[in-house]
């Protein structure tokens, strides 16, 4: 069965520049989550959905980020401008919801230089 | 408090070893309880999952809840060198099923 996917693995920009992650979830789960990984915070989620609805943004740092998730089979986390400060691996999950388990994809590792 | 705390460690246990690695978290009312493992550069990968007080066994691993103390535990029997890697606990909090808070994981690492 294919996992969660994301799209690019890494990204390398330049401060100022928009950045579009992209996430498939693993079909057939309602639930999905950004979460974003750093030595100083851990993993930190920033945003999930539940049936294609925002459901808790209360992670997201600031006004530059943004995710969308259109249909169940696709969502994006966006950054908008981006600084250096945002360099971090970004790394999307999916779960059938309730307490269940959430599985990860490979991530994004993110620079913004 | 941190919601979810953990020993950074990093914590070195010989092959074939058991390696105790411990949670604790602040929300008494938590329910779900994970355990991922990560290995550097890569993906959290969910090892075990516990809801009930008590031991719940997979293979080499059991993962240990006491809802009373507020405290999670996975050990590890028979270590191998490729156990070694960070050790996330994951906690959901009642109010809130899909809300997951991480802790900042333990570095196991296993000697041969």
């Amino acid at each position: 069965d294919a996992g969660v996917i994301q799209s690019p693995r890494h990204e390398v920009t330049e401060m100022g520049q928009e950045v579009t992650l992209r996430c498939k979830p693993i079909s057939g789960h309602n639930s999905l989550f950004w979460y974003r990984q750093t030595m100083m915070r851990g993993l930190e989620l920033l945003i999930y959905f539940n049936n294609n609805v925002p459901i808790d943004d209360s992670g997201m740092p600031e006004d530059r980020f943004s995710a969308k998730m259109p249909n169940a089979s696709f969502s994006t986390l966006k950054i908008q401008p981006s600084e250096p400060r945002d360099s971090a691996v970004y790394f999307c999950a999916s779960s059938t919801g309730g307490p269940q388990p959430q599985h990860f994809g490979d991530g994004t590792r993110l620079s913004i230089l | 408090q941190k919601e979810v705390e953990q020993n950074s460690g990093p914590l070195s246990v010989p092959e074939g070893a058991i390696a105790s690695l411990n949670c604790t978290y602040s929300d008494r009312g938590s329910q779900s309880f994970f355990w991922y493992r990560q290995y550097s550069g890569k993906s959290p990968e969910l090892i075990m999952f516990i809801y009930s007080n008590g031991d719940k066994e997979d293979g080499r691993f059991t993962a240990q809840l006491n809802k009373a103390s507020q405290y999670v535990s996975l050990l590890i029997r028979d270590s191998q060198p490729s156990d070694s890697a960070t050790y996330l606990c994951a906690v959901m909090p009642l109010r809130n099923n899909n809300d997951m808070r991480f802790g900042a994981g333990t570095r196991l690492t296993v000697k041969p």
